[in-house]
């Protein structure tokens, strides 16, 4: 079974921190995405990364992925209220490419 | 705005009946998705659809049906509803096979 970790699963920080959470796997991934879940809404996509070694910017916002396709990272920098939420990661597998979901990293930036 | 909605946001109805959700959508998408999300299991797929009439089961198909007959609406069925099928239910759509755009959810719970 191809399985995406999460890591932490929950992380509560104060405004301006910097922080990283982490999307691993064992397996490859044809692609990945990060998606931010707010409260009695559906996720909303933020980012694809498609290439290994990636570097993607949305604002205060850095996604990377692997070099080997395999896991996957995302940067806040200076956190703010605004971020706090679910932040999915989801890969698409080569062979057939279906979408797998991690479990998620609950995120609260404390004002 | 991806232009995709939900209906009903909420229901709540007694084990043993039947129930159909329905996702509608005005974008043209080809992918069209049903997920159940679950506090301690994420988003998990329940049905998907490669176009009209082109549906194939998910990781936690079973209890559930789904029909597409047309581009524009996609139906999940419970044909006896239980309580293990509460849950909250996502639609997405989506044209590359795996950037997805969520709906806003449906809240079911099954008394």
């Amino acid at each position: 079974t191809q399985l995406l970790e999460q890591s932490p699963q929950f992380l509560s920080i104060q405004e301006g921190e910097n922080l990283t959470v982490y999307c691993n796997s064992s397996s490859v991934f044809s692609s990945l995405q990060w998606y931010r879940q707010e409260p009695g809404e559906g996720p909303v996509l933020l980012v694809t990364v498609v290439t290994g070694g990636e570097v993607k910017k949305l604002k205060r916002l850095t996604f990377q992925f692997g070099d080997a396709r395999k896991d996957s990272s995302l940067h806040i920098t200076a956190a703010q209220p605004g971020d706090t939420g679910l932040y999915l990661c989801a890969g698409a597998r080569p062979r057939d490419d279906k979408i797998i979901f991690g479990k998620g990293t609950r995120l609260h930036i404390l004002p | 705005d991806a232009g995709i909605t939900q209906s009903p946001r909420h229901k709540v109805t007694e084990t043993g009946t039947p129930v159909t959700l329905r996702c509608h959508q005005t974008e043209n998408h080809r992918y069209m998705y049903w997920y159940r999300q679950d506090p301690g299991h994420g988003l998990r797929l329940i049905h998907y659809s490669y176009g009209v009439k082109d549906t194939d089961k998910g990781e936690v198909s079973d209890g559930y049906s789904v029909s597409r007959s047309k581009t524009e609406d996609f139906l999940l069925t419970l044909e006896s509803a239980t309580s293990s099928q509460t849950s909250v239910y996502f639609c997405a759509i989506g044209d590359s096979g795996y950037e997805q755009y969520f709906g806003p959810g449906t809240r079911l719970t099954v008394t």
